[in-house]
């Protein structure tokens, strides 16, 4: 898998959009993007992923850049609960069954 | 709501004890797995299972035991020989073990007595 590269924390101000980014220089061009968070004592969750497209859920926006070496993941109005580490990685799409976070980026959003 | 169901939410072991962690899922996943995380090693897998009635060890399988009777259920077992058990236990599912995303419960925190 391509190792991932994230700042280790951020803060955000409640209400406003919350902009993580992700570097991936060396992915490959059949792995895709994979976004999870954890909330302190709790499993992790899924947010989203992409391959080239942009895409984006009820959850959030992933933006992936035209030469696929980095991303951001957009909360467009964070809120307290999305206060939590959040992981970027990218995996295979076939026959890669396991997953395997970094350090990832702590978001702290205050009021 | 569909989910997947760790329980208990925390576990105490004393020495020499087999203990055993239940994951239920009611989302039709075929694919389960086990993960243990310790504070700074983020996820390690422990076994996995694509069907019933198979299962495939992970990297840190020593120690431990899984089940797959039942599509909904994939118990894991903590035997006495993990001599290190103290951690957090997460299972997850997914529709297979491509790309699409695997879901996690809650997790157990097992502790030692």
């Amino acid at each position: 898998d391509a190792k991932t590269t994230q700042p280790p924390s951020m803060d955000c101000a409640e209400g406003r959009a919350a902009n993580l980014p992700c570097n991936h220089s060396t992915i490959s061009g059949n792995e895709y993007v994979y976004w999870y968070r954890q909330i302190h004592s709790q499993g992790p969750q899924y947010i989203i992923h992409g391959l080239k497209n942009n895409e984006t859920n009820e959850m959030a926006s992933l933006i992936i850049t035209e030469d696929r070496k980095s991303s951001t993941l957009i909360l467009p109005h964070a809120t307290l609960r999305d206060t939590a580490v959040y992981y970027c990685i990218v995996r295979l799409g076939s026959n890669d069954y396991k997953l395997s976070f970094g350090a990832g980026t702590t978001v702290t959003v205050r009021a | 709501d569909g989910g997947i169901t760790q329980s208990p939410k925390y576990l105490f072991r004393k020495e020499g004890q087999n203990v055993t962690l239940s994951c239920e899922q009611n989302l039709n996943h075929d694919a389960m797995y086990w993960y243990r995380q310790d504070p700074g090693q983020g996820l390690r897998l422990i076994y996995y299972s694509q069907i019933v009635n198979d299962f495939q060890k992970g990297d840190i399988a020593e120690g431990y035991s899984v089940s797959r009777e039942k599509k909904e259920s994939f118990p894991l077992t903590v035997t006495s020989a993990q001599k290190n058990p103290t951690a957090f236990y997460l299972c997850a599912s997914s529709f297979d073990r491509g790309r699409l995303p695997q879901h996690f419960g809650d997790g157990t925190r097992l502790s030692i007595l």
